[in-house]
């Protein structure tokens, strides 16, 4: 299995550009999501889905958008790309484990928004 | 959602074992107990979890109160590679938002 993928590994964009970080695994989980790590600080959920077709906004939704027409990808797309969205990315996908979830992590992508 | 309380940073000698804190004094009963850990440059990894019972595996060993307000995660033998931010965190049901706090930065000296 190569797990959780994350395309691409870095990206700079200038302000106001739009673009789509491709999240895909192959471990048939159900439940994934998007955080975003700033330098210094733990992990802030974007979105999640827990299950194709259903998604849901996190604690900092604002300037992203998500879909999951399949159980295996879920993208993260940048409507308009501001610098306060410079930070890395990381896509998790989870499976059910002694009544609660364990998360498996991507290895991120580093976003510079110029 | 529950909060964790974690020491900033910790340090330990490489092949000592480590005793890493977590508070959780407003835990519910139905909250769990999970550990992951970030090395640097990578994407948080799974550690460990439990709900009431100490938990074993062969990464660490979870211990956690009789009251659980509190648990420590162990590590038997630290090497370099366990030199890594370690977050302690509450969930509740499947699928349920991980909330990381800033954890603890963990470091291992030769």
């Amino acid at each position: 299995n190569a797990g959780v993928t994350q395309t691409p590994k870095f990206q700079v964009l200038k302000t106001g550009q739009s673009m789509t970080l491709q999240c895909a695994q192959d471990m048939n989980h159900e439940y994934m999501s998007w955080y975003r790590q700033d330098p210094g600080m733990g992990l802030r959920l974007i979105h999640y889905s827990v299950g194709a077709g259903i998604t849901d906004q996190g604690e900092v939704p604002n300037g992203y958008n998500v879909s999951r027409s399949t159980t295996e990808d879920f993208p993260l797309r940048l409507l308009s790309a501001a610098p306060s969205q410079t930070s890395v990315y990381f896509c998790a996908s989870s499976y059910w484990d002694r009544g609660t979830d364990t998360q498996y992590f991507g290895p991120g992508t580093r976003l510079t928004v110029l | 959602d529950a909060k964790t309380t974690q020491p900033n940073s910790m340090e330990s000698n490489e092949e000592e074992p480590v005793h890493l804190p977590c508070n959780h004094s407003t835990i519910s009963g139905t909250d769990y107990i999970h550990w992951y850990r970030q090395l640097p440059s990578q994407g948080p990894e799974y550690v460990i979890h439990g709900l009431t019972s100490n938990v074993n595996n062969r990464m660490a060993s979870l211990a956690i109160a009789e009251d659980r307000k509190s648990s420590t995660l162990i590590l038997h033998r630290a090497t370099l590679r366990d030199a890594a931010v370690y977050y302690c965190i509450l969930s509740m049901e499947y699928g349920n938002k991980l909330v990381f706090g800033a954890g603890t930065i963990l470091r291992v000296k030769s």
